[in-house]
C-alpha cells in the first residue's frame, strides 16, 4: 500500500504478557518514528530510526520497551511484561528527511489494552 | 515539562464561520511548526506547516500565523465546514540527534455545527 501500515489494529492482552506491534513504513522512507497516545493526551515520542539504527531512544518509558528495524523497512515495537499503564494507542510514522519541516506520515495506530 | 501546549481541549464553531485554534510553546529552538488533523480510528494527517523564520503561511482555507516573540501560533480555518470536525494537533520540530523530532500538544477537538 501507499501509506504507513500498522498491525494489529487492536490488541487486548493480560497484564504480564509480552506484545509485539508492527509498522510498515512508506517505501523509501528512511526515517521511522514510534509515538504513543494515552487517553486525553498528545502524542508522546518513543523512538526514532534512521535506516536500521536508532540514534534516539530517549522516549522509551522503561527497559520493558524495545524496538528494532530491519531492512530499512519494517519495525517492531516490543513491550515485555505489560502493565495496565501501557494501555494506549501506539502510532508509527515515517518520513524522508530532505530538510525543511520533515513532514511525518502516520499509520492508523495499534490500540493496546492491558487488562 | 510540556513544551507545546494547546490550552483549549475543545472548540465549537458554526459552519461557515472562522475557526481559530491556538498553540503555545516554550522552546525557542523549534525551527518548524506543523498542524495535524486526526479523525477517530485514523492516524494524524499533515495539514500545514510554517518555518520559524516566517510569520504566516496560507494554503486554501487554512492559514497558520506565528508570533515568535509571544511563542504562539494559531491555525485559522475559513470558512469552516462540517468535514473539518476532528482533533487538531499542533507540533513543533527541532533537530535532535540527527532527527527532526516532533513534539506535540495535547490536541483540540473542533466541532463544526451545521
Amino acid at each position: 500500500g501507499a501509506g504507513v501500515s500498522q498491525s494489529p489494529s487492536n490488541k487486548v492482552t493480560e497484564k504480564g504478557k509480552d506484545v509485539e506491534l508492527r509498522c510498515d513504513p512508506i517505501s523509501g522512507h528512511t526515517a521511522l518514528y514510534w509515538y504513543r497516545q494515552s487517553l486525553g493526551q498528545g502524542l508522546e515520542f518513543l523512538i526514532y530510526f534512521q535506516g536500521n539504527s536508532a540514534p534516539d531512544k530517549s522516549g522509551l518509558p522503561s527497559d520493558r520497551f524495545s524496538a528494532e528495524r530491519t531492512g530499512e523497512s519494517v519495525s517492531t515495537l516490543t513491550i515485555q511484561r505489560t502493565q495496565q499503564e501501557d494501555s494506549a494507542v501506539y502510532l508509527c510514522a515515517s518520513s524522508f528527511p530532505l530538510g525543511g519541516a520533515n513532514i511525518q506520515y502516520f499509520g492508523a495506530g495499534t490500540r493496546l489494552s492491558v487488562l | 515539562d510540556q513544551q507545546v501546549k494547546q490550552n483549549s481541549p475543545s472548540l465549537s464553531v458554526q459552519e461557515g464561520r472562522i475557526s481559530i485554534l491556538n498553540c503555545d510553546y516554550t522552546n525557542s529552538m523549534f525551527d518548524y511548526f506543523l498542524w495535524y488533523k486526526k479523525y477517530p480510528a485514523e492516524g494524524p494527517t499533515f495539514l500545514i506547516s510554517i518555518s520559524s523564520i516566517k510569520d504566516k503561511n496560507e494554503d486554501g482555507r487554512f492559514t497558520v500565523f506565528l508570533n515568535k516573540s509571544a511563542k504562539h501560533l494559531s491555525l485559522h480555518i475559513v470558512p469552516s465546514q462540517p468535514g473539518d470536525s476532528a482533533v487538531y494537533f499542533c507540533a513543533a520540530s527541532a533537530k535532535s540527534q540527527g532527527a527532526q523530532k516532533l513534539v506535540f500538544g495535547q490536541g483540540t477537538r473542533l466541532t463544526i455545527n451545521p
